[in-house]
């Protein structure tokens, strides 16, 4: 089954500092691999994702994310964030048909973002 | 233009009684997803479908019941709630989310959520 970690629970950071969030997946085989952002009561939306191509994914608000495939990580990056960025963010992980075609979420990371 | 919305955004309810939650998308998905987050904010699949069809149903007590009357809507019943059952409930949909070949794992995308509060 497939089966996703996120190092970091909690993240506090200023703001203009950088943020990299660790994000490992469990499955051997080929996946597609997403970000998710939740703002403080809002629901969840897509940063970015990776499908195929290119390991290294540029998504919205700066963000970016690289896949490691020998290390099964998939790491979300911002160079410089905002006040604006604090939320929770979520990888998630889908193994398609043979693993139940299921969107699999680790357990989250908060950041909070101090001006 | 909401893309999926549930009603309602707030329920509270007596513990033993029945409740539900309706979803609908207006994105012509093909497929659609109850999440439950919990209080840690832990993010779990509990039903898809596809086309009004169940295809997913993780390890969920039978008191939960979704019902897709037709694939632009589904919705979740729940009996004899518990105060376990207190959490944030999510809608999704995906354009596909069966396909099985490259590109599957479509985006899906979520409804504001649905918090449940039970007494």
């Amino acid at each position: 089954a497939q089966s996703v970690s996120q190092h970091n629970h909690h993240v506090i950071l200023s703001e203009a500092a950088s943020l990299e969030l660790g994000c490992n997946y469990s499955y051997g085989g080929t996946v597609n691999l997403f970000w998710y952002v939740q703002y403080p009561g809002q629901h969840l939306q897509l940063l970015l994702k990776y499908f195929s191509g290119d390991p290294l994914v540029k998504g919205i608000k700066g963000f970016e994310a690289e896949f490691i495939k020998s290390k099964f990580s998939f790491n979300l990056r911002k160079p410089s964030v905002q006040w604006s960025d604090t939320a929770e963010y979520f990888c998630a992980v889908n193994a398609g048909k043979a693993a139940g075609n299921k969107l699999t979420f680790g357990g989250g990371t908060r950041v909070l973002v101090k001006p | 233009d909401t893309a999926v919305s549930q009603t309602p955004k707030y329920l509270v309810t007596q513990m033993g009684n029945d409740k539900s939650i309706k979803c609908e998308q207006n994105l012509g998905h093909d497929t659609m997803y109850w999440y439950k987050q919990d209080s840690k904010k832990f993010l779990k699949i509990m039903f898809s479908y596809n086309n009004k069809e169940l295809i997913i149903n993780e390890t969920v007590p039978n008191r939960f019941s979704p019902k897709s009357p037709d694939k632009a809507h589904l919705n979740l019943h729940i009996n004899s709630l518990e105060l376990g059952d207190s959490a944030v409930y999510f809608c999704a949909s995906s354009p596909r989310g069966l396909a099985g070949g490259p590109g599957f794992g479509d985006t899906q995308y979520f409804g504001p959520g649905t918090r449940l509060t039970v007494l």
